[in-house]
Protein backbone atom coordinates (compact mmCIF):
# COMPACT_ATOMS: atom_id res chain seq x y z
CA UNK A 1 0.00 0.00 0.00
CA UNK A 2 1.64 3.53 -0.79
CA UNK A 3 2.15 5.66 1.57
CA UNK A 4 0.87 9.19 1.38
CA UNK A 5 2.46 10.96 -1.50
CA UNK A 6 3.41 14.83 -1.08
CA UNK A 7 4.33 16.89 -4.66
CA UNK A 8 7.08 18.62 -4.82
CA UNK A 9 9.55 17.93 -2.41
CA UNK A 10 11.36 21.17 -2.80
CA UNK A 11 10.51 24.11 -3.99
CA UNK A 12 11.56 27.57 -4.23
CA UNK A 13 9.77 30.87 -4.87
CA UNK A 14 10.51 34.84 -4.73
CA UNK A 15 8.67 37.08 -1.88
CA UNK A 16 4.97 38.13 -3.44
CA UNK A 17 4.51 35.30 -5.45
CA UNK A 18 2.08 32.26 -4.83
CA UNK A 19 2.78 28.29 -4.60
CA UNK A 20 0.43 25.23 -4.65
CA UNK A 21 1.55 22.36 -2.92
CA UNK A 22 0.10 18.61 -3.62
CA UNK A 23 -1.03 15.53 -1.31
CA UNK A 24 -1.82 12.32 -2.41
CA UNK A 25 -3.61 10.32 0.48
CA UNK A 26 -3.52 6.59 1.25
CA UNK A 27 -6.57 5.13 -0.37
CA UNK A 28 -8.84 4.53 1.16
CA UNK A 29 -8.30 7.60 3.65
CA UNK A 30 -11.18 10.18 3.71
CA UNK A 31 -9.33 13.03 6.17
CA UNK A 32 -6.39 15.01 5.27
CA UNK A 33 -4.31 17.72 7.32
CA UNK A 34 -1.87 20.28 6.80
CA UNK A 35 1.09 21.19 9.14
CA UNK A 36 3.91 23.93 8.98
CA UNK A 37 6.87 23.09 11.03
CA UNK A 38 9.20 26.12 11.29
CA UNK A 39 12.45 25.92 14.33
CA UNK A 40 10.71 28.71 15.49
CA UNK A 41 7.41 27.54 15.90
CA UNK A 42 7.43 24.47 15.80
CA UNK A 43 4.58 21.88 14.27
CA UNK A 44 1.40 23.63 13.58
CA UNK A 45 -2.35 22.97 12.31
CA UNK A 46 -3.16 24.59 9.07
CA UNK A 47 -6.36 22.76 8.58
CA UNK A 48 -7.98 19.63 8.14
CA UNK A 49 -10.55 18.54 5.10
CA UNK A 50 -12.73 15.52 5.33
CA UNK A 51 -14.60 14.34 2.39
CA UNK A 52 -14.24 17.68 0.18
CA UNK A 53 -15.16 19.78 3.08
CA UNK A 54 -12.75 21.84 5.70
CA UNK A 55 -13.43 20.40 9.06
CA UNK A 56 -11.10 22.52 10.87
CA UNK A 57 -8.64 25.48 10.62
CA UNK A 58 -5.46 26.36 12.64
CA UNK A 59 -4.66 29.93 13.10
CA UNK A 60 -2.87 31.26 10.05
CA UNK A 61 -3.91 33.97 7.59
CA UNK A 62 -6.18 34.00 5.03
CA UNK A 63 -3.29 33.82 2.54
CA UNK A 64 -2.86 30.54 3.47
CA UNK A 65 -6.01 28.00 1.83
CA UNK A 66 -6.64 24.36 0.71
CA UNK A 67 -9.22 22.26 -1.10
CA UNK A 68 -10.08 18.36 -1.37
CA UNK A 69 -10.60 16.60 -4.21
CA UNK A 70 -13.87 13.67 -4.23
CA UNK A 71 -10.81 11.21 -5.07
CA UNK A 72 -9.09 12.31 -1.26
CA UNK A 73 -6.45 14.16 -2.89
CA UNK A 74 -5.71 17.51 -1.56
CA UNK A 75 -3.75 20.66 -2.12
CA UNK A 76 -2.87 23.78 -0.08
CA UNK A 77 -1.81 27.19 -1.76
CA UNK A 78 0.05 30.14 -0.29
CA UNK A 79 -0.41 33.10 -1.73
CA UNK A 80 1.79 36.70 -1.86
CA UNK A 81 4.69 34.67 -0.56
CA UNK A 82 6.47 36.17 3.09
CA UNK A 83 9.61 34.82 3.60
CA UNK A 84 8.55 33.73 6.97
CA UNK A 85 6.48 31.25 4.65
CA UNK A 86 9.71 29.39 4.46
CA UNK A 87 9.12 25.79 6.04
CA UNK A 88 8.61 22.26 5.70
CA UNK A 89 4.51 21.58 5.16
CA UNK A 90 3.92 17.76 5.86
CA UNK A 91 0.44 16.48 4.98
CA UNK A 92 -1.08 13.29 7.12
CA UNK A 93 -4.09 11.57 5.84
CA UNK A 94 -6.24 9.34 8.20
CA UNK A 95 -9.34 7.02 7.44
CA UNK A 96 -11.57 9.05 9.32
CA UNK A 97 -11.71 12.80 10.83
CA UNK A 98 -11.38 11.28 14.42
CA UNK A 99 -8.78 13.12 16.87
CA UNK A 100 -8.09 9.17 17.96
CA UNK A 101 -7.71 8.13 14.46
CA UNK A 102 -3.88 7.34 13.47
CA UNK A 103 -2.67 10.10 10.93
CA UNK A 104 0.08 8.76 8.52
CA UNK A 105 2.54 11.69 7.04
CA UNK A 106 4.20 12.64 4.03
CA UNK A 107 7.85 13.58 3.73
CA UNK A 108 6.95 16.65 3.13
CA UNK A 109 7.80 19.54 0.85
CA UNK A 110 10.03 22.05 1.73
CA UNK A 111 9.46 25.37 0.87
CA UNK A 112 11.90 28.27 0.46
CA UNK A 113 11.00 31.79 -0.22
CA UNK A 114 13.69 33.90 -1.15
CA UNK B 1 -6.67 25.30 24.74
CA UNK B 2 -4.65 21.75 25.28
CA UNK B 3 -1.49 22.15 25.22
CA UNK B 4 1.93 19.55 25.27
CA UNK B 5 5.39 20.02 27.21
CA UNK B 6 8.27 18.42 26.21
CA UNK B 7 11.06 18.66 28.83
CA UNK B 8 14.46 18.72 27.54
CA UNK B 9 15.32 19.86 23.70
CA UNK B 10 17.70 17.76 23.41
CA UNK B 11 18.77 14.19 25.33
CA UNK B 12 21.95 12.33 25.06
CA UNK B 13 22.64 8.60 26.03
CA UNK B 14 24.48 5.88 25.77
CA UNK B 15 24.11 2.93 23.26
CA UNK B 16 22.10 0.43 25.52
CA UNK B 17 20.97 2.94 28.46
CA UNK B 18 17.66 4.02 29.25
CA UNK B 19 15.91 6.41 27.41
CA UNK B 20 13.03 8.62 28.66
CA UNK B 21 11.32 11.30 26.39
CA UNK B 22 9.11 13.63 29.40
CA UNK B 23 5.75 14.72 27.91
CA UNK B 24 3.05 16.59 30.01
CA UNK B 25 -0.30 17.57 28.51
CA UNK B 26 -2.02 20.75 29.92
CA UNK B 27 -5.97 19.85 29.57
CA UNK B 28 -8.88 19.05 31.88
CA UNK B 29 -9.96 15.93 30.26
CA UNK B 30 -7.71 13.40 29.32
CA UNK B 31 -6.98 13.57 25.45
CA UNK B 32 -5.69 11.00 22.85
CA UNK B 33 -1.85 11.08 23.31
CA UNK B 34 1.02 9.99 20.21
CA UNK B 35 4.19 9.66 20.33
CA UNK B 36 5.93 10.11 16.75
CA UNK B 37 9.82 10.32 15.50
CA UNK B 38 11.02 12.66 12.76
CA UNK B 39 14.10 11.09 11.17
CA UNK B 40 16.02 14.10 9.32
CA UNK B 41 14.54 15.29 6.16
CA UNK B 42 11.24 13.03 6.73
CA UNK B 43 7.95 13.24 8.00
CA UNK B 44 6.67 11.82 11.09
CA UNK B 45 6.19 8.27 12.09
CA UNK B 46 4.01 7.22 14.94
CA UNK B 47 6.04 5.23 17.59
CA UNK B 48 2.14 4.47 19.41
CA UNK B 49 -0.66 6.02 21.21
CA UNK B 50 -3.18 6.26 23.92
CA UNK B 51 -6.62 6.68 23.22
CA UNK B 52 -8.04 4.68 25.85
CA UNK B 53 -7.95 1.29 27.76
CA UNK B 54 -4.76 0.35 29.22
CA UNK B 55 -2.51 3.05 30.30
CA UNK B 56 0.80 1.25 29.55
CA UNK B 57 1.27 1.34 25.88
CA UNK B 58 3.58 -0.62 23.46
CA UNK B 59 4.69 0.93 20.27
CA UNK B 60 7.34 -0.01 17.63
CA UNK B 61 11.06 -0.10 17.85
CA UNK B 62 10.69 -1.69 21.42
CA UNK B 63 9.51 1.58 23.02
CA UNK B 64 6.82 2.49 25.42
CA UNK B 65 4.71 4.93 27.26
CA UNK B 66 2.57 5.03 29.86
CA UNK B 67 -0.60 7.21 30.57
CA UNK B 68 -0.56 8.82 34.03
CA UNK B 69 -4.21 11.24 34.75
CA UNK B 70 -2.90 12.03 38.34
CA UNK B 71 0.26 13.71 36.60
CA UNK B 72 -0.73 14.37 33.09
CA UNK B 73 2.21 13.19 31.75
CA UNK B 74 2.93 10.40 29.08
CA UNK B 75 6.58 10.23 28.96
CA UNK B 76 8.31 7.51 26.24
CA UNK B 77 11.00 4.71 27.35
CA UNK B 78 12.83 2.41 25.62
CA UNK B 79 15.50 -0.22 27.88
CA UNK B 80 18.31 -0.28 25.60
CA UNK B 81 19.02 2.72 23.13
CA UNK B 82 20.25 2.02 19.65
CA UNK B 83 22.18 3.94 17.26
CA UNK B 84 18.98 4.18 15.01
CA UNK B 85 16.92 5.77 17.92
CA UNK B 86 18.90 9.20 17.44
CA UNK B 87 16.17 11.24 15.60
CA UNK B 88 13.58 13.98 17.01
CA UNK B 89 10.61 12.75 18.54
CA UNK B 90 7.21 14.59 19.20
CA UNK B 91 4.93 14.08 21.73
CA UNK B 92 1.23 15.33 20.55
CA UNK B 93 -2.74 15.59 21.73
CA UNK B 94 -6.00 15.46 20.42
CA UNK B 95 -9.23 16.23 21.95
CA UNK B 96 -11.30 13.28 22.98
CA UNK B 97 -14.32 13.67 20.58
CA UNK B 98 -12.54 15.57 18.46
CA UNK B 99 -11.45 15.93 15.11
CA UNK B 100 -7.89 15.31 12.97
CA UNK B 101 -5.68 18.16 14.94
CA UNK B 102 -2.91 17.52 16.19
CA UNK B 103 -1.41 19.93 19.05
CA UNK B 104 2.36 18.92 19.30
CA UNK B 105 4.95 19.74 21.75
CA UNK B 106 8.31 21.45 20.50
CA UNK B 107 10.17 17.88 20.09
CA UNK B 108 13.11 16.36 21.71
CA UNK B 109 16.30 15.15 19.77
CA UNK B 110 17.67 12.87 21.04
CA UNK B 111 21.72 11.80 20.33
CA UNK B 112 22.80 8.20 20.60
CA UNK B 113 26.11 7.88 21.50
CA UNK B 114 28.74 4.63 20.96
Amino acid sequence: KAGVTQTPRYLIKTRGQQVTLSCSPISGHRSVSWYQQTPGQGLQFLFEYFSETQRNKGNFPGRFSGRQFSNSRSEMNVSTLELGDSALYLCASSQNTGGNTEAFFGQGTRLTVV
Amino acid sequence: AQSVTQLGSHVSVSEGALVLLRCNYSSSVPPYLFWYVQYPNQGLQLLLKYTTGATLVKGINGFEAEFKKSETSFHLTKPSAHMSDAAEYFCAVTPQGGFQKLVFGTGTRLLVSP
